[in-house]
């Protein structure tokens, strides 16, 4: 069955950087987009960035741009997160989601997660 | 960015009631509208893709219509274990935007 295992969350400073992975099985993972969405504490999901089946396509949300970086290993079934610059407002619960369309490389044809980690939490505090 | 418009923030209703949530697109999305239940400690689950299309697996007590701009999830009948927070989400444009959810209890 489709599992999608996030960790590398923790406790960090803020101006730090830390690297969420997520680890992929069930699935051909090297077909599918993934995306990265959080959710804060008591509040709702926040998509942050998703990357195309290839790695050749990356976008982000505004709130994370130029601080994040999403990439992908598909030998090793794996897709990261790397996020420099910690600010108090990254403090999350981190989940990677697989998008449900194949082949998906430019901005326009990501639609929806039909699988979801458990999530990782990220505190971001001095 | 688009913004999602969901209603109420959140419910609480008995055994059996039929549950109404809405979202409001700040513009015109066609159909490209999903649905999520979100359980604390849990991964969310998609219920509804494409406004209306149940899911595979997804219980027939769920449902969703609607197009454009306005959108409605409905549990004809609640169940103990429909707990959760619902959001809907679109995909009309990057950034996927979610609605801020709604939290349903049971009275």
């Amino acid at each position: 069955q489709v599992q999608l295992v996030e960790s590398g969350g923790g406790v960090v400073q803020p101006g730090r950087s830390l690297r969420l992975s997520c680890a992929a099985s069930g699935f051909t993972f090297s077909y599918y987009g993934i995306h990265w969405v959080r959710q804060a504490p008591g509040k709702g999901l926040e998509w942050v960035a998703v990357i195309s089946y290839d790695g050749s396509n990356k976008y982000y949300a505004d709130s994370v741009k130029g601080r994040f970086t999403i990439s992908r290993d598909n030998s090793k079934n794996t897709l990261y997160l790397e996020m420099n610059s910690l600010r108090a407002e990254d403090t999350a619960v981190y989940y990677c989601a697989k998008d449900v369309i194949p082949y998906c490389s430019g901005g326009s044809c990501y639609s929806y997660f039909d699988y979801w980690g458990q999530g990782t939490l990220v505190t971001v505090s001095s | 960015d688009i913004q999602m418009t969901q209603s109420p923030s959140s419910l609480s209703a008995s055994v059996g009631d039929r549950v109404t949530i809405t979202c409001q697109a700040s513009q015109d999305i066609t159909n490209y509208l999903n649905w999520y239940q979100h359980k604390p400690g849990k991964a969310p689950k998609l219920l509804i893709y494409d406004a209306s299309n149940l899911e595979t697996g997804v219980l027939s007590r769920f449902s969703g219509s609607g197009s454009g701009t306005d959108f409605t999830f409905t549990i004809s009948s609640l169940q103990p274990e429909d707990i959760a927070t619902y959001y809907c989400q679109q995909y009309d444009n990057l950034p996927l935007t979610f609605g801020g959810g709604t939290k349903v209890e049971i009275k």
